[in-house]
C-alpha cells in the first residue's frame, strides 16, 4: 500500500531557528515528490518537487532532500520567520497511476516571536 | 480512527449534466477543502470552508458552487459539465486551531473520480 508519513505532526521553535521536516515514504514505482506550504483554509502554496534522479533543491529559505535508496525527504527551512507558520504537506506519486497523488497528513509549523 | 469521506468514489457523466460530490470531515473538523487532480496534473486547490463561511476561493469555475453545512460535511455542485472537468477531486479537512495562518494538520479524503463521457 502507497504510503506517505510525516514527522513530526507539529512543531514549535522560535524566530530566527532553523527546523527539519521529514518524510518517509512507500510509494513505488516512484515518479516525483513535492512539499507544499499550507495555511489553514487556504489553497496549497508548491516550495519544491523533486524527481527520482535530484537529491536537493532550494527554494529561498527552504530546502528539500530526498534519498531515492531509503525513501525519505526532508524539508530544511532556514532562519524562519512568523510567515513560515503553516502546515508543510508531503505528497508522493507514483509513476504508473496517472491520477493518484499520495498525501502525507503534513507537519505542522509555529513560529513564536 | 474515523477518517474523511467522500462520495461517491466514482461518478459517470454525460457532457451538461450535473453532479454533486459530498465531503464528509473527520468528526469536529471545522475546515473543509476541495481540490481537482486533472491526469498528471498538480491538484489544483477549488475552494475552502471554515466554519461554514468561505474562507478562501482558487481556480473554481463558475459553473461550480460549493457550501458547507450546519454539520460541516460539505458538497461540490458542478454544472454544465464539460469534458475537461473529468478528473479525481479530494476533499481535506482540519480543525482550526491557531487561526489564518498558522497551519493545521489536513486530512486527505479518497477522492471522487468523475469521468465526463
Amino acid at each position: 500500500k502507497n504510503q506517505v508519513e510525516q514527522s513530526p505532526q507539529s512543531l514549535i521553535i522560535l524566530e530566527g531557528k532553523n527546523c527539519t521536516l521529514q518524510c518517509n515514504y512507500t510509494v513505488s514505482p516512484f515518479s516525483n515528490l513535492r512539499w507544499y506550504k499550507q495555511d489553514t483554509g487556504r489553497g496549497p502554496v508548491s516550495l519544491t518537487i523533486m524527481t527520482f534522479s535530484e537529491n536537493t533543491k532550494s527554494n529561498g529559505r527552504y530546502t528539500a532532500t530526498l534519498d531515492a535508496d531509503t525513501k525519505q525527504s526532508s524539508l530544511h527551512i532556514t532562519a524562519s520567520q512568523l510567515s513560515d507558520s503553516a502546515s508543510y504537506i508531503c505528497v508522493v506519486s507514483a509513476r504508473d497511476s496517472g491520477y493518484a497523488l499520495n498525501f502525507g497528513k503534513g507537519t505542522s509549523l509555529l513560529v513564536t516571536p | 480512527a474515523a477518517g474523511v469521506i467522500q462520495s461517491p468514489r466514482h461518478l459517470i457523466k454525460e457532457k451538461r449534466e450535473t453532479a454533486t460530490l459530498k465531503c464528509y470531515p473527520i468528526p469536529r473538523h471545522d475546515t473543509v477543502y476541495w481540490y481537482q487532480q486533472g491526469p498528471g496534473q498538480d491538484p489544483q486547490f477549488l475552494i475552502s470552508f471554515y466554519e461554514k463561511m468561505q474562507s478562501d476561493k482558487g481556480s473554481i469555475p463558475d459553473r461550480f458552487s460549493a457550501q458547507q453545512f450546519s454539520d460541516y460535511h460539505s458538497e461540490l455542485n458542478m454544472s454544465s459539465l464539460e469534458l475537461g472537468d473529468s478528473a479525481l477531486y479530494f476533499c481535506a479537512s482540519s480543525l482550526t486551531i491557531g487561526g489564518v495562518g498558522a497551519g493545521d494538520t489536513q486530512y486527505f479524503g479518497p477522492g471522487t473520480r468523475l469521468t465526463v463521457l
